[in-house]
């Protein structure tokens, strides 16, 4: 079964460096997400992705974060200039149809800033 | 924005009992419910899902179920085994310009043997 796949699975850096989170979708997916989960709480939206731009993001999304899709299969989430209060989970997650329907994750990236 | 509130925040139910968890929703456009199944450390999964012009959906021992006019759709899982256990999420996909799902609080649920 096709799966959604990140790496790495934990990455731990220094508050003020950048961080590139990566993701593999689905091939035949057309729609790329961002989540985020901070430990124990809710799954937070923070930006879709659709032809190769930002579909929409959330306010969680702000000039810190970016997205790419360097190349057919790879699409990164950039953060610039991490916080304490950006360690998280964070799930990519891929689906077909538009409206995040059948939107499948991946295993996650945990991210620790210290 | 959506507003989603996910009911009961812990679930302990004893092996073979049927378990409940439900979700209100505020957007009356949201078209697009899905339940997500995430075991601890794991990615969450999609283990079913409802569209706004379905009442209800069964597959084996889970069930969703939608009332558009309360604004509330319930996951139902019956004869609950070890392996159900784990945090449960329902989601909402509003429509219009949103892309994302707004998630629930989640559901840890423990299935007591």
């Amino acid at each position: 079964e096709p799966e959604v796949t990140q790496t790495p699975s934990h990455q731990v850096t220094q508050m003020g460096q950048e961080v590139i989170l990566r993701c593999v979708p689905i091939s035949n997916h057309l729609y790329f997400y961002w989540y985020r989960q901070i430990l124990g709480q809710k799954v937070e939206f923070l930006v879709s992705f659709y032809n190769n731009e930002i579909s929409e993001k959330s306010e969680i999304f702000d000039d810190q974060f970016s997205v790419e899709r360097p190349d057919g299969s790879n699409f990164t989430l950039k953060i610039r200039s991490t916080k304490l209060e950006d360690s998280a989970m964070y799930f990519c997650a891929s689906s077909h149809d538009r409206g995040a329907t059948e939107a499948f994750f991946g295993q996650g990236t945990r991210l620790t800033v210290v | 924005g959506e507003n989603v509130e996910q009911h009961p925040s812990t679930l302990s139910v004893q092996e073979g009992d049927s378990a409940v968890i439900k979700c209100t929703y505020s957007d009356s456009a949201s078209n697009y419910f899905p339940w997500y199944k995430q075991e601890l450390g794991k990615r969450p999964q999609l283990i079913i899902d409802i569209r706004s012009n379905v009442g209800e959906k069964k597959d084996q021992r889970i069930a969703v179920t939608l009332n558009k006019t309360a604004k509330h759709f319930s996951l139902h899982i019956t004869e609950t085994q070890p392996e159900d256990s784990a945090v449960y999420f329902c989601a909402v996909y509003s429509g219009g310009g949103a892309d994302g799902l707004t998630f629930g609080k989640g559901t840890h649920l423990i299935i007591q043997p």
